[in-house]
């Protein structure tokens, strides 16, 4: 079936270092939806990107879009304790149009 | 502004017992809602999504239920909970395209011993 996978799972870095995490979807997306979770709380959306090879940029968070539409990263520049979560991307399929998460990666920062 | 409710906020159940999870939207009208869980330390599982009053999808089989009796009030039920319903229950809605962004509530955390 459709799928979404994110890689990697969890990540741990000393504060002031740089974090990426990355997004595959098993089929050509219409568009990406980036979400946060902190520890505790509920996602909540940070940003959709629509276009084939997009960029956009959030203060020091840069999210891009891939050329087939298929893959996403979302880079987090000089990372801070207030970055501590879990990253989502999600999808909305073809067949259907419900948004479809990946499994997340959860951020750690050491300060 | 719209906001989405869902309540409670934290329950512990024993196997065997029935659960009812509310959700409520205000400030919109005919939102797509939909039901998600999240086992501890893992990713968004789409349950329930409703684009409408008495239209229910369901995507996984399970041992779980929605039901949207108004416009803006989606509930997730069960009659007998298991273990592996352990969980934290995310409500959410869209309006327009099942495409465009989610807002969730707060969820409910679900211990079932």
């Amino acid at each position: 079936g459709q799928q979404v996978m994110q890689i990697p799972q969890y990540q741990h870095v000393q504060e002031g270092e740089d974090f990426t995490t990355y997004c595959n979807s098993s089929t050509t997306l219409s568009n990406i939806q980036w979400y946060k979770q902190r520890p505790g709380g509920h996602p909540v959306f940070l940003i959709q990107l629509v276009k084939s090879g997009e960029v956009k940029k959030q203060k020091r968070l840069t999210f891009q879009f891939g050329e087939a539409k298929k893959n996403s990263s979302l880079h987090i520049t000089a990372t801070q304790t207030t970055d501590v979560g879990t990253y989502f991307c999600a999808g909305p399929f073809s067949n259907t149009g419900k948004l479809i998460f990946g499994q997340g990666t959860t951020l750690q920062v050491k300060p | 502004s719209q906001t989405i409710h869902q309540w409670p906020a934290t329950l512990v159940q024993p196997v065997g017992s029935p659960l009812s999870l509310e959700c409520t939207v205000e400030g919109t009208s005919n939102p797509n809602l939909y039901w998600y869980r999240q086992a501890a330390g893992r990713g968004l599982q789409l349950l329930f999504y409703s684009v409408g009053i008495g239209q229910i999808s369901s995507e996984v089989p399970q041992n779980l239920s929605a039901s949207r009796p108004q416009d803006r009030q989606f509930i997730l039920s069960s009659k007998k909970l298991l273990l592996s319903d352990s969980g934290f229950y995310l409500c959410a809605w869209t309006g327009g395209t099942h495409a465009g962004e989610l807002f969730f509530g707060e969820g409910s955390r679900l211990t079932v011993l």
